[in-house]
């Protein structure tokens, strides 16, 4: 039972434009969500996270929006670059683990490119 | 330079050997993890650890043991019961609901 979904494996950009992935989840408990950017063989980064009392942040190029009713989340890159290139994982925590641990479940990832 | 330092980078199991992984961390976190990542999934959670001498299974437990003898360490063991070992290993350690992630251990059967 899959509660973190990113249903898109795969999205292609050009430089400059927007960049949107997208990212679903089942369970309403959930109360912190995160991105993590990987590139192949390494370990992900993380890049932004959001709490469910918010439903907005923002850091440089990167927002994340969070819609609860919808149980849905994005994040935008924007303007995206060649090097944004990589696989974006989404992550949500339950309230029990929010503070000072990482268990995490994680979506499948999306790949980005994006083109020069 | 803080960090996790896992090794190997690549390492191959040969049938009904037993692999172990290593993990050290010099981030001062009580909390570590052990995720296994698979082509077109996302990270599943093997083993995970809030403190010292103590560890709980995750989702996909079986064929995997772990030990936490020390803070900085936390070394993961891939048995011969794991039937399909091969995937991309990552360790990781957190504080306040954040991952820092190592940069992977691949592991194939030959």
């Amino acid at each position: 039972d899959q509660q973190v979904k990113q249903n898109s494996p795969s999205l292609s950009v050009q430089e400059g434009r927007i960049s949107i992935l997208n990212c679903d989840y089942t369970n309403s408990m959930f109360d912190y969500f995160l991105w993590y950017k990987k590139y192949p063989a390494e370990g992900p980064t993380f890049l932004i996270s959001i709490s469910s009392i918010k439903d907005k942040n923002e850091d440089g190029r990167f927002t994340v929006f969070l819609n609860k009713s919808a149980k849905h989340l994005s994040l935008h890159i924007v303007p995206s670059q060649p090097g944004d290139s990589a696989v974006y994982f989404c992550a949500a925590s339950l309230p029990q683990f929010s503070s000072n641990t990482g268990k995490l479940i994680f979506g499948q990832g999306t790949t980005l490119q994006v083109k020069p | 330079d803080g960090g996790i330092t896992q090794s190997p980078k690549y390492l191959f199991r040969k049938e009904g050997q037993n692999v172990t992984l290593s993990c050290e961390q010099n981030l001062n976190h009580d909390a570590m993890y052990w995720y296994r990542q698979d082509p077109g999934q996302g990270l599943r959670l093997i083993y995970y650890s809030q403190i010292v001498n103590d560890f709980q299974k995750g989702d996909i437990a079986e064929g995997y043991s772990v030990s936490r003898e020390k803070k900085e360490s936390f070394p993961l063991t891939v048995t011969s019961a794991q039937k399909n070992p091969t995937a991309f290993y990552l360790c990781a350690s957190s504080t306040y609901g954040e991952l820092f992630f190592g940069s992977g251990t691949q592991l194939s059967v030959l």
